[in-house]
């Protein structure tokens, strides 16, 4: 079964500055997509950015980008120009091509220092 | 804003009741999913339904069911309900599309279930 490792419970950052969130994740499959979401303290899941696994340029949305590395199974986040309404919990989702069962990770929760 | 609507935003019942959560996915996505938010077993996926037949299930108990009617919206009925079962479910939907398209799910705001 595919399983989805975000290893930091918990990140902070300064305001304006980078910060990068891992995920890992086991799978034996080929085709496959990625998602981070974001939860900010309104419990809503919003999706940040996704990521074909066949594609190898990495994703990008505005602020947000990804370091997707196939081979080594990772999907990291990085947020630039950080902003206090970045704070939120960070989910990372591994998704099969062949079917729709969505595998979340435990989250990052990232703090925000003004 | 996402799209997806779902009513009740919360919900507190006791031990033993029976309670439905209702879902109405975005105009045009044929698909809803289902997902348990705990604080000890985090965001798991329960079922999916497309187009009123159920597509995929996950760990969803046997105490718990769900539908999908003709006019795309979704219910999940939870009955014989214990401390554990208090959550927030979050229903999500989709297109579904065929190919190699990414499929993305838009969430709902989930409603909060606490069991007394």
């Amino acid at each position: 079964a595919q399983t989805v490792t975000q290893s930091q419970p918990e990140m902070s950052v300064q305001e304006a500055e980078t910060v990068t969130l891992s995920c890992t994740y086991d799978t034996s499959e080929s085709d496959y997509y990625l998602f981070w979401y974001k939860q900010p303290p309104s419990r809503q899941m919003i999706l940040v950015i996704r990521q074909e696994a066949y594609k190898q340029q990495n994703a990008t949305e505005n602020r947000f980008s990804v370091n997707f590395q196939k081979a080594a199974k990772s999907f990291s986040l990085k947020i630039s120009d950080s902003q206090l309404g970045d704070a939120a919990m960070y989910f990372c989702a591994y998704r099969s091509a062949d079917n729709n069962d969505m595998r979340f990770g435990a989250g990052t929760r990232l703090t925000v220092k003004p | 804003d996402s799209g997806v609507t779902q009513t009740p935003k919360h919900l507190i019942t006791a031990t033993g009741q029976r309670v439905t959560l209702r879902c109405s996915p975005r105009s045009g996505d044929l698909s809803v999913y289902w997902y348990q938010q705990s604080l000890d077993q985090g965001l798991q996926f329960l079922i999916q339904y497309y187009n009123g037949e159920e597509r995929a299930k996950g760990n969803i108990l046997e105490r718990f069911s769900a539908q999908q009617f003709p006019d795309l919206h979704s219910e999940l009925n939870l009955s014989s309900l214990e401390l554990g079962d208090s959550a927030l479910y979050f229903c999500a939907s989709s297109v579904t599309t065929s190919g190699r398209a990414i499929d993305t799910q838009y969430f709902g705001p989930g409603t909060r279930l606490t069991v007394l």
